[in-house]
């Protein structure tokens, strides 16, 4: 069974400061790997979708990276800001499509 | 486009009550997903959907049943609600089996059952 793994639970960085989110995931034979954020009470978005063929993708600040032989995603967040603060979850998805969560990243950046 | 629209965005149920959370999407999307996500368990797959008339289990099915009779509309059933089923719904849905594209959610549902 896909289990996937996000460290740390929680963190707190001043603004300005690059930081990397972690992803682990058991079993390597996934579809494709998504990054979204969620602000408290909202929904999910979707930050940065990564193919199993890919080894990272770029949105503006945010790099992600995919090693999928060794079960592990990197989400970087480069000149962090207030604005970032939110959690952010990382899912795999198998190959029946379905998708599998972490639990998350819960991100503080103090101004 | 809309995307994903959830109807209602919050809800308080009787223990014993039915009701139906609404999901729709506008995208011609085939695939489609209810999730549950609690404080500590993370998201949850409840029931999922590869298309019209195609519905199958998730991780936690047992107190809920789905329908897909339209591409667009996959709605949530509850039978009779229970106090562990108070919980914030999401629905998704991405493209189907050709595409390489990832999911899209809705703004959820926040149910709570007393």
């Amino acid at each position: 069974k896909q289990e996937v793994t996000q460290i740390p639970a929680a963190l707190s960085v001043p603004e300005g400061e690059n930081l990397v989110l972690n992803c682990s995931f058991t079993d390597s034979a996934i579809y494709n790997l998504q990054w979204f954020r969620q602000d408290p009470g909202k929904g999910l978005t979707s930050l940065l979708l990564i193919q199993s063929s890919q080894r990272e993708q770029t949105s503006g600040r945010l790099n992600a990276s995919l090693d999928k032989s060794s079960g592990r995603s990197t989400l970087y967040i480069a000149a962090s800001q207030p604005g970032d603060s939110a959690t952010y979850l990382c899912a795999v998805m198998d190959s029946s499509y379905k998708l599998i969560f972490g639990s998350g990243t819960r991100l503080l950046v103090r101004p | 486009n809309a995307g994903v629209t959830q109807t209602p965005k919050f809800q308080v149920l009787k223990t014993g009550q039915s009701m139906t959370l609404q999901c729709a999407q506008d995208m011609n999307h085939e695939y489609m997903s209810w999730y549950r996500q609690d404080p500590g368990m993370g998201l949850r797959l409840i029931h999922y959907s590869v298309g019209a008339g195609i519905t199958d289990q998730g991780e936690v099915p047992n107190g809920y049943n789905v329908s897909r009779s339209t591409t667009e509309d996959f709605p949530l059933r509850l039978l009779s609600a229970a106090p562990s089923q108070t919980s914030v719904y999401f629905c998704a849905s991405r493209p189907g089996r050709t595409s390489h594209g990832g999911y899209t959610f809705g703004s959820g549902t926040r149910l709570t059952v007393v």
